[in-house]
């Protein structure tokens, strides 16, 4: 893999349970996002943060709450989602202050809303 | 939108063929990305190309950039079975001090043995 790990990898929840996704990055990147990709629409980005703080909420639905601890750990905190929320959630990090801003990303979490 | 069109949605040809993806954009860049991602996996990134350059290679990859016709293309060559994935171009249009990019919809390609 690429230096980004991601966990759970699968995740099946109830409406009403509370869950939280888990990314952690050990390439010494100080930004860190979270993206959703859903069947068939384009890759849709989430949360931004960039050195521990949130940078874009990209008017993401108040059931989704994330967290950056450090530059190296970001959560995404998930409670009473909703069926159309089943998405592979994907983390993703880079290096700000380069001209190029690759980003690498983690396997993802294929969650599934039931 | 920022957002870059891939072209064609899927692509499906023999191991050996070439396999050429085409990314359209609708604004100024100051980099386009191309990322692969094989079935529920995470994207991984494959080559950059900057507004400045014209063409850059990477071993079987080949991408051009049109910033006149706000365009790029992915040629793989001699393709192999293993570059059955998706493909994706991804846009810096700048603004940002992280370096946003903004994700096209994917050319699914697959290579027949």
């Amino acid at each position: 893999e690429t230096g980004v790990t991601q966990t759970p990898r699968h995740l099946v929840m109830g409406m009403t349970n509370k869950k939280s996704l888990k990314c952690e990055q050990h390439l010494g990147h100080n930004a860190m996002y979270w993206y959703k990709q859903s069947a068939k629409k384009p890759l849709e980005l989430m949360f931004v943060y960039n050195f521990k703080e949130q940078t874009e909420n990209n008017s993401v639905p108040s059931r989704f709450s994330p967290e950056c601890p450090n530059s190296s750990h970001l959560f995404l905190h998930l409670h009473t989602l909703q069926p159309e929320d089943s998405a592979l959630y994907l983390c993703a990090s880079s290096l700000t202050g380069t001209s190029s801003y690759e980003q690498y990303f983690g396997p993802g979490t294929r969650l599934t809303v039931t | 939108s920022q957002q870059g069109e891939e072209d064609p949605q899927a692509l499906s040809i023999q191991e050996g063929e070439n396999a050429t993806m085409n990314c359209s954009y609708k604004t100024s860049i100051n980099n386009l990305q191309w990322y692969r991602q094989n079935s529920g996996r995470g994207l991984v990134h494959l080559i950059l190309i900057r507004s400045n350059e014209r063409e850059k290679h990477s071993g079987r990859l080949r991408v051009t950039l049109d910033t006149s016709k706000k365009s790029s293309s992915l040629l793989i060559t001699a393709s192999r079975a293993a570059d059955t994935a998706s493909y994706f171009c991804a846009i810096n249009a700048g603004g940002t001090s992280y370096g946003k990019l903004t994700f096209g919809q994917g050319t699914i390609l697959t290579v027949h043995p």
